[in-house]
């Protein structure tokens, strides 16, 4: 089975710009959720989209936004770019139950330049 | 809330050696998922073994045991025959519900 795919690998962008990542999660997967990793905060929690609906949303501000398809393939879209926003963004899936394991992807590497 | 806290930010082991890797973590939950995954510097999350908090036995999967202490809340991960391949950092994690919850991480290099 293949596993999580996500693309781009590498993303170079300015502030005030937005983006647009992409996640394919692992076939008969539901669930997919979406982590950002920087070396001052370390892994963080941003949304899980199960059946094209948000279940869940961490801690971040509204810039930050997601969506899944009736595919089970899922985008997350951050608006006016800022410096900060530079980091791994990493994409999970997992089958459906919220005590399933989840299966990362390789991550997109995001620079806001 | 959820904590976890691995206290070892590197660490050396010998090629064929076994090491341990420490996380304790924080809860009152009831009910809750340990897990350990491996991030090579290529950035990708590999999971590597779970531990569900009513399972009476330790888990293992491979050259990889966790020794699950509840009481203590601990969470050790513990990799046998240390190989050159091993060398990344490991994260554990927890999940009482939809969200993982990661420790910083241990860097772990494997010397020949």
């Amino acid at each position: 089975k293949a596993g999580v795919t996500q693309t781009p690998r590498y993303l170079i962008k300015t502030r005030g710009q937005q983006v647009t990542l992409s996640c394919s999660p692992i076939s008969g997967h539901r669930s997919v959720s979406w982590y950002q990793q920087t070396p001052g905060q370390g892994l963080q929690f941003l949304f899980e989209y199960f059946s094209e609906t948000q279940r869940n949303k961490g801690n971040f501000p509204g810039r930050f936004s997601g969506r899944q398809f009736s595919n089970s393939r899922s985008e997350m879209n951050v608006s006016t770019l800022e410096l900060g926003d530079s980091a791994l963004y990493l994409c999970a899936s997992r089958p459906g139950q919220t005590t399933d394991t989840q299966y990362f992807g390789p991550g997109t590497r995001l620079t806001v330049l | 809330a959820q904590k976890i806290t691995q206290t070892q930010p590197g660490m050396f082991v010998q090629e064929k050696e076994a090491v341990t890797l420490d996380c304790t973590y924080d809860t009152s939950d009831p009910s809750y998922g340990l897990f350990w995954y491996k991030q090579p510097s290529s950035g990708e999350m590999i999971f590597l073994i779970y531990q569900g908090s009513y399972d009476q036995q330790n888990a293992t999967e491979g050259r990889y045991s966790l020794n699950f202490q509840k009481a203590r809340k601990s969470a050790n991960l513990v990799i046998s025959a240390s190989q050159l391949g091993d060398s990344a950092m490991y994260f554990c994690a927890m999940s009482p519900d939809y969200k993982l919850s990661f420790g910083a991480g241990t860097t772990v290099t494997v010397r020949a």
